[in-house]
């Protein structure tokens, strides 16, 4: 089994629609991270949770909430999803502490017609 | 403004030969820096790393250079595998982790 379980892996969607991406880790890190990467952009953070309790904006959060459900569980979530957000998206955990690598999951292609 | 940048898009190298991937950054912030390596479908993976106290750093045929001055780091592929094309994607981290844009590699058997 995967450490880091992206749902769904592939989705097709209308503008305007409610979208949720779901992550799963077994790996027991505190931290977690959403990215999204388009090209020749590389990797954007758009949250970051450094704990249960924990949420923060990254680099691109517009049009994006987070909802951290467990140590296990962070939720990505378009309320209104938009062509602009056509994108592939990233998963990340980490343990705590410095300079830890990222542990990624294998993304969420996402088309938003 | 990108804060850290991978100006060649690809690469293309012969099996056996060497295999150079550039990057820089701006943020003087930056006392970290990671390679990530990433194939089609599948999340990236960590390949190595190196703190800025070194300029140096050596995992078997993966080699990170660090040039503070230049702000410029370089990953060395020695010798180079056609296992190894995919892409590759450096990182500084600060506060954070900031990603280049990534540079495909593209090795030819």
């Amino acid at each position: 089994d995967a450490d880091v379980t992206q749902t769904p892996r592939n989705r097709i969607t209308k503008t305007g629609k409610r979208i949720m991406l779901e992550c799963s880790q077994t790996k027991g890190h505190d931290r977690m991270y959403w990215y999204r990467q388009d090209p020749g952009l590389g990797l954007r953070l758009i949250y970051y949770s450094f704990d249960v309790k924990d949420i923060n904006k990254g680099e691109i959060s517009d049009g994006y909430s987070v909802s951290r459900q467990a140590q296990a569980k962070f939720s990505l979530s378009l309320e209104s999803a938009i062509p602009n957000q056509t994108a592939l998206y990233f998963c990340a955990t980490s343990p705590s502490g410095a300079r830890q690598p990222q542990h990624f999951g294998d993304g969420t292609r996402l088309s938003i017609l | 403004d990108q804060q850290v940048k991978q100006n060649s898009p690809s690469l293309s190298v012969q099996e056996g030969r060497i295999s150079i991937l550039n990057c820089d950054y701006t943020n003087s912030m930056f006392d970290y820096f990671l390679w990530y390596k990433k194939y089609p479908a599948e999340g990236p993976t960590f390949l190595i790393s190196i703190s800025s106290i070194k300029d140096k750093n050596e995992d078997g045929r993966f080699t990170v250079f660090l040039n503070k001055s230049a702000k410029h780091l370089s990953l060395h592929i020695v010798p180079s595998q056609p296992g190894d094309s995919a892409v590759y994607f450096c990182g500084g981290a600060g506060n954070m982790l900031t990603f280049g844009g990534g540079t495909r590699l593209m090795v030819k058997p």
